[in-house]
């Protein structure tokens, strides 16, 4: 089955300054890769995904990028604010209404 | 729209007690899942339910864990007998008929004494 890695698990950054979390995945097949944002006592949610073909996606301040013969993506925050901090989860799955396999979680604290 | 909506928020129980939790998801969402945070790791999927069927429980535990969505709408997860191990947040989810975009609701969480 689908294997994903997450690194690093925790990540510090000056108010301002950009963040990149990095995961790779083990199924050549899979073609979607979304990632989670999840706040202390809320479930995660949905803030960015990509497929497969395209190489990079960018909304506002996060952008994501994919590199399928590596098999590996990024999350990418600029200009981090206090309120980015949180756990991310990136996540990786063969097609829709397949399963998501996530990886372990990245604990991103933006200090003002 | 209304969000997932999941009960109890918190749960307390002695080990080998039994324990059920209730999901209603997003209204016309085909698709329901239920996933295991254990404190510190990622969610992992325990069974994925379409309309009233099962996926995928390749994942559950199936000598103590059951789940069923027996009208295709909300969803009850049980443990029976519970273990120290299960204690965990419980996670619904869910998303309409052949998409991955999931919506989580805020999860139930389990302690095993």
């Amino acid at each position: 089955g689908e294997n994903v890695e997450q690194h690093p698990s925790t990540l510090s950054v000056q108010e301002g300054d950009s963040a990149v979390i990095k995961c790779t995945y083990s199924d050549s097949a899979s073609n979607y890769f979304p990632w989670y944002k999840q706040e202390l006592g809320k479930g995660p949610q949905l803030i960015i995904d990509i497929r497969s073909n395209v190489g990079e996606k960018k909304d506002q301040r996060i952008a994501v990028t994919l590199n399928k013969t590596a098999k590996h993506f990024s999350l990418h925050i600029t200009e981090t604010q206090p309120e980015d901090s949180a756990v991310y989860f990136c996540a990786a799955s063969r097609s829709a209404g397949n399963m998501l396999t996530f990886g372990g979680g990245t604990r991103l604290m933006v200090k003002p | 729209e209304a969000g997932v909506a999941q009960s109890p928020r918190y749960k307390i129980i002695e080990k080998r007690q039994s324990v059920a939790f209730w999901c209603n998801p997003i209204s016309g969402h085909a698709t329901l899942y239920w996933y295991q945070q254990i404190l510190g790791q990622g969610p992992k999927l325990l069974i994925q339910f379409q309309n009233n069927g099962v996926v995928d429980d390749s994942q559950l535990p199936k000598d103590r864990f059951s789940a069923e969505r027996l009208k295709g709408v909300d969803s009850t997860l049980k443990i029976q007998p519970a273990k120290l191990e299960d204690s965990a947040v419980y996670l619904c989810a869910s998303s309409p008929s052949g998409a991955n975009v999931l919506t989580f609701g805020a999860g139930s969480r389990l302690t095993v004494l």
